[in-house]
């Protein structure tokens, strides 16, 4: 079954405490992408990759970090993280190019006290 | 920045009845890809339709339609014959290229949408 999945689902963790959240697909897609999610605000691209070891920042990539060391992975990192980063956060992979659908994984929820 | 609009925060619609989702848009982007998604209440974001720039006829998928109008910029979804399960949050979103050959996948902010016995 081709799917994005994400680990963990939930998480409550305290401020500075590193964390990663992964992200792995099953499509061979190329591109994959990071995203947040707040209330009112709809979601925000946080990075993106093209390819492997190829990133680029979004919207608001202050306070993370990513790695692409194979097509298939693409975690997202908080090495310090604060309480203004508690969010929803969705991985998301397509083919290629901006008219291929994303597909989502199921999110992470993540409470930073 | 690519901008999306969506000016309906909450809408109600009777099952069985049709109802239509606005989303306008702006970019000066000639190719770009309009998408629909749905968030229902257990937070997965589900892929319903999607538009390219270039397409001439409206998307449809099923009970889901896209109303482009390229001239307005705007790329309404209409979902025929509203099922209880529709209730959910709806999300407009563009996709657009970037110069260094990325892109950004940019959203609105959402319309809630309650469906009703």
């Amino acid at each position: 079954e081709a799917q994005v999945t994400q680990n963990p689902r939930y998480l409550i963790t305290v401020t500075g405490k590193k964390l990663t959240v992964t992200c792995s697909q099953n499509m061979n897609h190329e591109y994959m992408s990071w995203y947040r999610q707040d209330p009112g605000l709809g979601l925000r691209q946080i990075y993106y990759s093209m390819n492997v070891e190829v990133t680029d920042k979004g919207d608001v990539p202050e306070g993370y970090k990513v790695s692409r060391k194979e097509k298939r992975n693409f975690p997202l990192i908080l090495e310090s993280p604060s309480p203004n980063q508690t969010s929803l956060y969705f991985c998301a992979s397509s083919d290629r190019g901006p008219t291929d659908t994303q597909y989502f994984g199921p999110g992470t929820r993540l409470t930073v006290l | 920045a690519q901008k999306i609009t969506q000016t309906q925060p909450g809408m109600f619609v009777q099952e069985k009845e049709a109802v239509t989702l606005d989303c306008t848009y702006d970019t000066s982007d000639q190719s770009y890809g309009l998408f629909w998604y749905k968030q229902p209440s257990s937070g997965e974001m589900i892929f319903l339709i999607y538009q390219g720039s270039y397409d001439e006829q409206n998307a449809t998928e099923g009970r889901y339609s896209l109303n482009f109008q390229k001239a307005r910029k705007s790329a309404n979804l209409v979902i025929s014959a509203s099922q209880l399960g529709d209730s959910a949050m709806y999300f407009c979103a563009m996709s657009s290229p970037l110069i260094n050959s990325g892109y950004a996948l940019n959203f609105g902010k959402g319309t809630s949408l309650l469906v009703t016995p």
